[in-house]
């Protein structure tokens, strides 16, 4: 059962323009989520976070927007550049009583053609 | 780079062998958490270790195993091998036990192929 799902597994855009990177999770008790970007041969990196008390977050080209009602989030590049081509990883973090639960979905391929 | 570091960085082995892989945490990090990303698929969560102590499990096979030295490096042993264990295997760190809110630090990965 996939509580975090990325539906796209992948998106072109054109230099410039507005990259939007979807996310759906099932599970209310989410309360802090994240997006994760990955270059082949190359760990993930942390790119930005919301926590579920807020419904955006934003950091330079990069914002995050949530919409808890619909158990959605997104992220935003804009203007996008082609070194912003990477896979994104959305990760939805949850209260696992002693410590912390973080499930992954599985990835956004992002091509930005210059 | 990130301060996490994974070695080796390639592993060929054979069905039914044995191999350990190796990581060193950021300076400071007590969590450590191992993830595998086989082809086509996400990162999946195996097993998370704090200050030496096991905390969290994911979807590790009984043939794998791991632990944390008291110098806070960790190894994944992976045993009785098959050729779906191919996989890049990543080593995360973190400073303390929320894994959530408490960002993760990947290392480079270890590919792991298996023929």
């Amino acid at each position: 059962d996939q509580q975090v799902k990325q539906n796209s597994p992948s998106l072109s855009v054109q230099e410039g323009r507005i990259s939007i990177l979807n996310c759906d999770y099932t599970n209310s008790m989410f309360d802090y989520f994240l997006w994760y970007k990955k270059y082949p041969a190359e760990g993930p990196t942390f790119l930005i976070s919301i926590s579920s008390i807020k419904d955006k977050n934003e950091d330079g080209r990069f914002t995050v927007f949530l919409n808890k009602s619909a158990k959605h989030l997104s992220l935003h590049i804009v203007p996008s550049q082609p070194g912003d081509s990477a896979v994104y990883f959305c990760a939805a973090s949850v209260d696992a009583g002693n410590n912390r639960k973080l499930i992954w979905g599985l990835g956004t391929s992002l091509a930005v053609n210059p | 780079d990130s301060g996490v570091t994974q070695t080796p960085k390639h592993l060929i082995t054979a069905t039914g062998q044995r191999v350990t892989l190796r990581c060193s945490p950021r300076s400071g990090d007590l969590s450590v958490y191992w993830y595998q990303q086989s082809l086509d698929q996400g990162l999946q969560f195996l097993i998370q270790y704090y200050n030496g102590e096991e905390r969290a499990k994911g979807n590790i096979l009984e043939r794998f195993s791991a632990q944390q030295f008291p110098d806070l490096h960790s190894e994944l042993n992976l045993s009785s091998l098959e050729l779906g264990d191919s996989a890049l295997y990543f080593c995360a760190s973190s400073v303390g036990l929320a894994g959530g809110q408490d960002t993760q630090y990947f290392g480079p990965g270890t590919r792991l192929t298996v023929l």
